[in-house]
């Protein structure tokens, strides 16, 4: 079965850029979407198809996907970015996430 | 404003059928060139993929699940279900309904419900 792996954890000072990844195989050609969890909520999207960007996500957010790997960016990360970050894999039979990093803002 | 709300039992015994119902409001859950998903989260863990339908009636599915998995929609309820085989202590989670588009970005998601299985 298809996997996306991402790293567990990722800490960031305010202001810097913070940069998740998601690897999986020919990843590329699929789309990738990217949600953001915070603690009792339910997930909000990000990114999708690769590189966009919602109405109401702040533009510091943004995506890319290439090869075997899609990546998150954080530009000037605030406090209130910390929140648990899931990519997302999909094409027309099929859909996986990824297991999930955990942003540290500190 | 979309709203999906998730209902159903929030215990069920081992190997019974847990069953679960999104209901969709402020839109029909026919307009649009959407789907309709079913995701779980078990406590402290990530997420997963259940399946999917489309208002054609079409269905994908985890495959990991697909065994167990079905998938049904009521257009004229405005509601879709979850049905889960056999279970088992594992798929103890919270349910969430989502509303997907082209590409795989769920941008309306109910607030999930819990769903313990235990005897």
């Amino acid at each position: 079965s298809y996997e996306l792996t991402q790293p567990p954890s990722v800490s960031v000072s305010p202001g810097q850029t913070a940069s998740i990844t998601c690897s999986g195989d020919k990843l590329g050609d699929k789309y990738a979407c990217w949600y953001q969890q915070k603690p009792g909520q339910s997930p909000v999207v990000v990114i999708y198809q690769d590189t966009k960007r919602p109405s109401g996500i702040p533009e510091r957010f943004s995506g890319s996907n290439s090869g075997n790997t899609a990546t998150l960016t954080i530009s000037g990360t605030q406090a209130m970015d910390e929140a648990d970050y899931y990519c997302q894999a999909w094409d027309s039979r099929t859909e996986v996430f990824g297991g999930g990093t955990k942003l540290t803002v500190l | 404003q979309v709203q999906l709300q998730e209902s159903g039992p929030g215990l069920v015994k081992p190997s019974q059928t847990l069953s679960l119902t999104c209901t969709v409001s402020g839109g029909s859950i026919s307009s649009g060139n959407y789907y309709w998903s079913w995701v779980r989260q078990p406590a402290g863990k990530g997420l997963e993929w259940i399946g999917r339908i489309y208002t054609s009636g079409s269905t994908n599915y985890n495959p990991s699940l697909k065994s167990r998995v079905t998938i049904s929609v009521d257009t004229s309820k405005n509601q879709f279900s979850l049905r889960l085989s056999s279970v088992t202590a594992a798929d103890t989670a919270v349910y969430y309904c989502a509303r997907g588009g082209y590409g795989g970005w769920y941008d309306y998601w109910g607030q999930g419900t819990l769903a313990t299985v235990s005897s």
